[in-house]
Formats: C-alpha cells, sequence, structure tokens
C-alpha cells in the first residue's frame, strides 16, 4: 500500500512567486491537512480539508490557499512568495484518529 | 491553551541508556496523544500513541506514561540506540467541531544517542 506521496520533493522559487505542492493521501483516507515546519521547529497547521470541504484553517496570511480534489488528493498555494515561507511544507492523510505524513516539500524563497 | 510543551529541546545518550522525552498540555479536550520521529530530510513518523483512559502503553522499546490529572505525558525509549537518533515531536489532538480530529505538535526533541 502506498503511503502519503507529495510532489515535488524539493522546489527553489524566487520571492514574489507563486507555487503549487501537490499530496497524494494514502487510499481510502479522506482527510487531508496541511503543515508548515520551518527548521528546528514542530509542524504548524495550515489547513485541513475532509470530503473536499475545508474543515479548518491556521494562522497563515490569505496568500496560502487550498482545495481537495474528489479523489481526495489536495493541491497547497502560495502566492507573493517571501523569503520566510521557505520551510518543509508536510501533507498528513487521516482515515480516523491516526494522522499519517508524506516526506514533505522542501521549498526554499530566495 | 492549545499549546503543548516540549522537553528537553535536545538529549544526548549513551548506548543503552534509557531516553526521556517530556510533554505537557493544558486543553482536557485533547484525547489521543501520538509522538512522531522525524529523520532529517524526511517527514515525520508515527511511533506510539496512547488515549487518556491508559496509563502507560508500551511498543517494543519504547513506551508513553501518561498522567491524566498533571496534564503531562512522556515518551521513554528503552536500550537506545545510534539509529534512534532523530526528532522526536509530541502531538495532542481532540475531536473539533467541524468534524474531524485537530493536531496541536509540540516543538520537538533532538536526540542525540552515542555510540
Amino acid at each position: 500500500d502506498a503511503g502519503v506521496t507529495q510532489s515535488p520533493t524539493h522546489l527553489i522559487k524566487t520571492r514574489g512567486q507563486h507555487v503549487t505542492l501537490r499530496c497524494s493521501p494514502i487510499s481510502g483516507h479522506k482527510s487531508v491537512s496541511w503543515y508548515q515546519q520551518v527548521l528546528g521547529q514542530g509542524p504548524q497547521f495550515i489547513f485541513q480539508y475532509y470530503e473536499k470541504e475545508e474543515r479548518g484553517r491556521g494562522n497563515f496570511p490569505d496568500r496560502f490557499s487550498a482545495r481537495q480534489f474528489p479523489n481526495y488528493s489536495s493541491e497547497l498555494n502560495v502566492n507573493a512568495l517571501l523569503l520566510g515561507d521557505s520551510a518543509l511544507y508536510l501533507c498528513a492523510s487521516s482515515g480516523t484518529t491516526e494522522a499519517f505524513f508524506g516526506q514533505g516539500t522542501r521549498l526554499t524563497v530566495v | 491553551q492549545q499549546q503543548v510543551k516540549q522537553s528537553p529541546q535536545s538529549l544526548i545518550v549513551q548506548k543503552g541508556g534509557i531516553s526521556i522525552i517530556n510533554c505537557a498540555y493544558e486543553n482536557t479536550a485533547f484525547d489521543y496523544f501520538p509522538w512522531y520521529q522525524q529523520f532529517p530530510g524526511k517527514g515525520p513518523a508515527l511511533l506510539i500513541a496512547i488515549r487518556p483512559d491508559v496509563s502507560e502503553k508500551k511498543e517494543g522499546r519504547f513506551t508513553i506514561s501518561f498522567n491524566k490529572s498533571a496534564k503531562q505525558f512522556s515518551l521513554h525509549i528503552m536500550d537506545s540506540q545510534p539509529g534512534d537518533s532523530a526528532t522526536y515531536f509530541c502531538a495532542a489532538s481532540f475531536y473539533g467541531t467541524s468534524g474531524t480530529y485537530k493536531y496541536i505538535f509540540g516543538t520537538g526533541t533532538r536526540l542525540k544517542v552515542l555510540a
């Protein structure tokens, strides 16, 4: 069984650009959450989607948006990138209680 | 109230020793407490988890101790090995009004096990 897959694994963008990160959850899981992890810190909650509806939003600016597709995969979009957006972006897939993470997308903004 | 406080920030243990990482929470609505292990460049991997109706859970060399009255829980790694060197995160989760579980993570403990 495939785990949570994220793409791309690494990404370098310039300030002001836009980025799209993708996540495919574990088969059968309907909930996808996005987290930002800055080096040396724990994951910070960005969004949660369940059955294609937003079920939670963390304390992030409107430059961050997400959506979930009918096959439960998800995209995280970040507009007008800032240097401070450089981080590991993690996607977590949940069936019920347990959350399983992908390997993350390392975003570097220069 | 939504914070999970984790300590220590870093830990160095000799091979074969016991590693102990502690977490504390405030919100009594939390009802699921997982621990994650993260290696550099990788996503966090679920290690072991506990619910507040039990005081201890053991899986191999990993044990969670849970003190509901003190609102604290800890991870014990017995017979620590160099391969256990990683960053460990505690988390607390509750079933939110949105119909899904919400997770709050601790700040992490960087464990180094010396050979």
